[in-house]
This record gives C-alpha cells, structure tokens and sequence, in this order.
C-alpha cells in the first residue's frame, strides 16, 4: 500500500485565519515531506522531516510552520498567508533520503 | 545552467505509437532517477524510478539510463489517451556523497490523440 492521505482537499482562508493541513502515512517511511506547487510550475520543495526530526527548510517564511507529531503525521500550520501563498499543498514520504517519493492527493488552498 | 531539463512539449503523439520523453540533469553526483506523471488538477504520481545504467521496464513503460551522458528518458509503448498528462522528471540532489532532496523538471506535457 503506497498511500498518503492528506486533509483538507479543499481549504479558503482570509488573510488573519489561522489553519491547519494535515498528512499521514502509513507505510512505515521515515522521511516525509512538504511542497508547494503553483499552477504549470513543479513542486517546489519546502520542509524535510527526517526521523520525525526537521532536516531541511528551504527558506520558507515563518507563517508556514511544521510539525512532526509522530513518525506516520505531519502538520502544516498556516497564519497571516498572503493571496500568492495559494497553491496545491502537497505532503510526501520515502523510506529515506534518495528514495523514491510518494505524494498525497494534496490540499487546493486559496487564501483571499 | 538548469539542474533538470526537459522539453516542455506539448508532444503529441497518435494511440498506439512510441511516446519518449527525455530529461537532461547537471549534478554528476546523482544517483536516483525518478518520472512521475501528473494530471490536470492532481498530485504527481510516482510511475517509474531507477538507480543503474540501462533500461528498465515495467509494463508499457521503460526507464533509459545513461549516467556518462547525464541523460535519462522514459518511453511508453502503446500510448493511449489515458496517458495525456504532464510527465516530471525528478533527480535526487547530491550533497557531498550523500543522497539529498529531489529537484524536478519542469515538466513535458503529453497528448495522445485517438
């Protein structure tokens, strides 16, 4: 079973909103991951959490904020996003670095 | 110079015949290879991946690996309708001998006409 789920698959939130996304996985990967991904454009990398452990963040600014609760979830925090934050939010995972990656279907978040 | 280059298409190619999309990649220190396909409105999905110089084949796809060459290419026989799609190339990134993050492609867009 090659599944990632992600929640919500839709979200609209104002400027002040404070939401959550959420990701799970249950094929026992120890890497798991967030992109962004803009219409005609491909995923642009955002966070790295290895071993449950925060191991890359490609200068993401600080409305955007991750959690690893535990090594089958990860969060994404959102606050204060600006209207070009909307994009296709997706979550991945690998067994590990250099592995091969598998996406959610991704959460379509617009913010007005 | 870009990390991952591919055509940006579109290709166009009638059902039934030979589809190849091709990928370029700057970092000699690579060592995993990665397509996806991605439909209009939906996440990538992970269709083929290969480590080793060669071919690889599964199905109505087959990885082409050339690490001298720095290129890598995908070909898929029998194309069908099913198959219009965007198609990403993906190469892990090496940092200092240690397998790092991927960096895609921009992407080829695929059309298969009936």
């Amino acid at each position: 079973d090659t599944e990632v789920t992600q929640t919500p698959k839709h979200l609209v939130m104002g400027m002040t909103n404070k939401k959550s996304l959420k990701c799970e996985q249950h094929m026992g990967h120890r890497a798991m991951y967030w992109y962004k991904q803009k219409a005609k454009k491909p995923p642009e990398l955002m966070f790295v959490y290895s071993y449950e452990k925060l191991s890359i963040n490609e200068s993401v600014p600080s409305r955007f904020s991750p959690e690893c609760p535990n090594s089958s979830l990860l969060n994404l925090h959102l606050h204060a996003l600006q209207p070009e934050d909307s994009a296709l939010y997706l979550c991945a995972s690998s067994q590990g670095h250099g592995y091969e990656q598998y996406f959610g279907p991704g959460t379509r978040l617009t913010v007005t | 110079q870009k990390e991952v280059e591919q055509n940006s298409g579109p290709l166009s190619v009638p059902e039934g015949a030979i589809a190849s999309l091709n990928c370029t990649y700057s970092d000699r220190g690579s060592q995993s290879f990665f397509w996806y396909r991605q439909y209009s409105g939906k996440s990538p999905e992970l269709i083929m991946f290969i480590y080793s110089n060669g071919d690889k084949e599964d199905g109505r796809f087959t990885a082409q690996l050339n690490k001298a060459s720095q290129y890598v290419s995908l070909l898929i026989r029998d194309s069908q309708p099913s198959d219009s799609a965007t198609y990403l190339c993906a190469v892990n990134r090496n940092y200092g001998g240690s397998q790092g993050n991927l960096i895609f492609g921009k992407g080829t867009k695929l059309s298969v006409k009936p």
